[in-house]
């Protein structure tokens, strides 16, 4: 039932491009971007909703295709900070109210 | 400052025993979720709850119970039911469930069963 993520992890050298993609069985109201460091928390990057709006922060863009139900993270000119485990999510509507669901990560390594 | 507190930050149980973990938050938020993580799968859903004295039950929910007593808090007790309590365990709160509407996470409890 979980979003499904491409590729599980990824190393990248600093400077270069990196794409995280989600994809979900079920219709998600919007899609979510989080990145957690290491035994923290996971901290919010961005939303979009159906129809092409986003609401986010920092260098990082991200698509969401409604109808395949799938959603692309861009990082650009990668950077060591941006090391972490992302997730995709969304909010799922079900008989008992919207529930929000992550997806499985991927693990992001930056590299000098 | 505003967000949201899960305490202990270490928990160890031994196998058979109930342990309860707290989360507690000061935004104001209606919604609350209670996630599992394992190494390579992610954040699971366990329960959710919309509303106060409300709380539906989420992907991973067998084990497990929550009460929604007070808006500001959201305990999730493990149950010797669960056969496989140890991981990492995130609590998070939204002020809402559509739209705009991100997600704050607490700093999360790592729960070991002994």
């Amino acid at each position: 039932q979980q979003p499904v993520q491409s590729p599980q992890a990824v190393i990248l050298r600093e400077g270069e491009d990196a794409v995280i993609n989600c994809s979900s069985s079920k219709a998600l109201y919007s899609v979510h971007w989080y990145r957690q460091k290491h035994g923290e928390a996971p901290v919010f990057l961005m939303i979009l909703l159906k129809g092409g709006e986003q609401k986010g922060h920092e260098k990082i863009s991200a698509s969401f295709n409604e109808k395949k139900q799938q959603s692309s993270l861009y990082l650009t000119a990668s950077q060591l900070s941006y090391s972490g485990t992302y997730f995709c999510g969304g909010f799922i509507l079900t008989g008992g109210g919207n529930k929000l669901t992550f997806g499985t990560g991927t693990q992001l390594k930056v590299e000098l | 400052d505003g967000g949201i507190t899960q305490s202990p930050k270490y928990l160890f149980r031994k196998e058979g025993q109930n342990v309860t973990l707290s989360c507690e938050q000061n935004l104001n938020h209606d919604a609350m979720y209670w996630y599992r993580q394992d190494p390579g799968q992610g954040l699971r859903l366990i329960y959710y709850s919309q509303i106060v004295n409300d709380f539906q039950k989420g992907d991973i929910a067998e084990g497990y119970s929550v009460s929604r007593e007070k808006k500001e808090s959201f305990p999730l007790t493990v149950t010797s039911a669960q056969k496989n309590p140890t991981a990492f365990y995130l609590c998070a709160s939204s002020i809402g469930t559509g739209g705009y509407t991100e997600a704050f996470f607490g700093q999360g409890t790592r729960l070991t069963v002994v």
